[in-house]
């Protein structure tokens, strides 16, 4: 497609249990980015792909948070031992380069029961 | 820490009308101001401004940026119910780092 993909788009899941939530950026866009949205407010970030640089994991609020992005592609965020707390719209944008406008993905609809 | 506000938090408006949304900074190496609207899903870009104080202007939208007093603003001029949404500003490092604003919450009723 020619957007930022991300599934699934719904995810309802255990308290305690392990999600991936995954992302497909435009392609040939070299920046990767991934925001985390909890109601009512705005986007928080939480981390950063440049190319192959070393990720910006400046955002990640605990070491259960994870992402990686394989290929200078796709991305995966995972979340271990999830918490209440965790519940949110996890957004995925990317931009052809690190200072162009990044393109958002409709995002993943997180719920930790 | 960077910081970026936004007001109004919300705005009530009739077609026709004219708004305004506010978004005022401090982003460490900024370079660059965005702004999004936000409807049921993914933020859609509006505009990206870099130099102070040249209009950027998309139909009935237009934005400006003052860098000197690290402030944004963003026009809407003949508001359509179209426009409700969620108007999110983020101000961007030069490494494409994003902090956004808590957004204006915009209802434009009939």
């Amino acid at each position: 497609g020619a957007g930022v993909s991300q599934s699934p788009s719904n995810k309802v899941t255990e308290k305690g249990k392990d999600v991936e939530l995954r992302c497909d950026p435009i392609s040939g866009h070299t920046a990767l980015y991934w925001y985390r949205q909890s109601l009512g407010q705005g986007l928080e970030f939480l981390i950063y792909f440049q190319g192959n640089s070393a990720p910006d994991k400046s955002g990640l609020p605990s070491d259960r948070f994870s992402a990686e992005r394989t290929g200078g592609s796709v991305s995966t965020l995972t979340i271990q031992r999830t918490q209440q707390e965790d519940s949110a719209v996890y957004l995925c944008a990317s931009s052809l380069f690190g200072d162009q406008p990044q393109h958002f993905g409709d995002g993943t609809r997180l719920s930790i029961l | 820490e960077d910081k970026v506000v936004q007001s109004p938090l919300s705005l009530v408006v009739h077609e026709g009308d004219t708004v305004t949304l506010n978004c005022s900074y401090e982003v460490t190496n900024f370079r660059s101001l965005l702004w999004y609207k936000q409807e049921k899903k993914a933020p859609t870009f509006l505009f990206m401004l870099t130099s102070s104080g040249i209009e950027k202007k998309s139909g009935r939208l237009s934005s400006i940026l003052d860098k000197k007093e690290l402030f944004s603003i963003l026009n809407i001029t003949a508001t359509q119910t179209g426009d409700s949404a969620i108007y999110l500003c983020a101000g961007g490092t030069s490494y494409g780092k994003l902090t956004f604003g808590q957004g204006t919450i915009l209802t434009v009723h009939p």
